[in-house]
């Protein structure tokens, strides 16, 4: 069975400082991995997604993430915040080999961006 | 490409009332997906449909909800009778699914914010 553990539930920067959230994950095989970005009263949108072409991921907005196949990580980072960055974030994997396609989402990370 | 569609944006009821929840996904889309958010209990995948089929709806939380896909762009999440402890961001998505790519995405309506007074 596969899991999504975010660490931090809120994680606070100030502007023009570095973003790092943080995800690991558990998978029986192969994992396909995502990270979306929910904005207030929005739906969650994709911000970028791991398929095992390369394992630094670039995204929307400035953002990459780094798959780790040996610390079953993913974390998402962002060299400066921007205001416009705070969010609720969300990390989510599936498994690939035939297993479980349905993705599995962590608790997400509210990200909060000081002027 | 005008995304997943639901309607109502919000709504509010009193406790013991039908509510309907109306979702449109993407043209083109194999797979939909109801899911419930909650500060508590974050986000809850409540059922899912492939092909307008219910594979599974494991997530539902008692048999006072239910959904049905009549056809391919359309869904319903109904929930009778409501109650105080409904309230919650209701999201429907969609995805091409894994038979164009494990890596398919999921794309997500803007919600339906329910407040069950």
């Amino acid at each position: 069975a596969q899991s999504v553990t975010q660490l931090g539930s809120h994680v606070s920067v100030s502007e023009g400082a570095l973003v790092l959230l943080r995800c690991n994950y558990s998978s029986s095989v192969p994992p396909y991995l995502f990270w979306y970005v929910q904005y207030p009263n929005q739906g969650l949108q994709l911000l970028l997604k791991y398929t095992s072409a390369a394992t630094l991921v670039k995204g929307i907005n400035g953002f990459e993430a780094e798959f780790k196949k040996s610390e079953t990580s993913f974390h998402l980072t962002k060299p400066s915040a921007h205001m416009s960055d705070a969010a609720e974030y969300f990390c989510a994997v599936s498994e690939g080999g035939g297993g479980s396609y349905i993705p599995t989402f962590g608790r997400g990370t509210s990200l909060i961006v000081h002027p | 490409d005008a995304g997943v569609i639901q309607s109502p944006r919000h709504e509010v009821t009193e406790m013991g009332q039908e509510v309907t929840l109306r979702c449109k996904p993407i043209s083109g889309h194999d797979y939909l997906f109801w899911y419930r958010q909650t500060m508590m209990r974050g986000l809850e995948l409540l059922i899912y449909f492939n092909n307008n089929v219910p594979i599974d709806d494991s997530g539902m939380p008692e048999d006072r909800f239910s959904a049905k896909m009549p056809n391919a762009s359309f869904s319903t999440l109904k929930i009778q009778p409501s109650e105080p402890r409904d309230s919650a961001v209701y999201f429907c998505a969609s995805s091409l699914g894994p038979g164009r790519g494990y890596n398919s995405p999921l794309h997500f309506g803007n919600g339906t914010r329910l407040t069950v007074t």
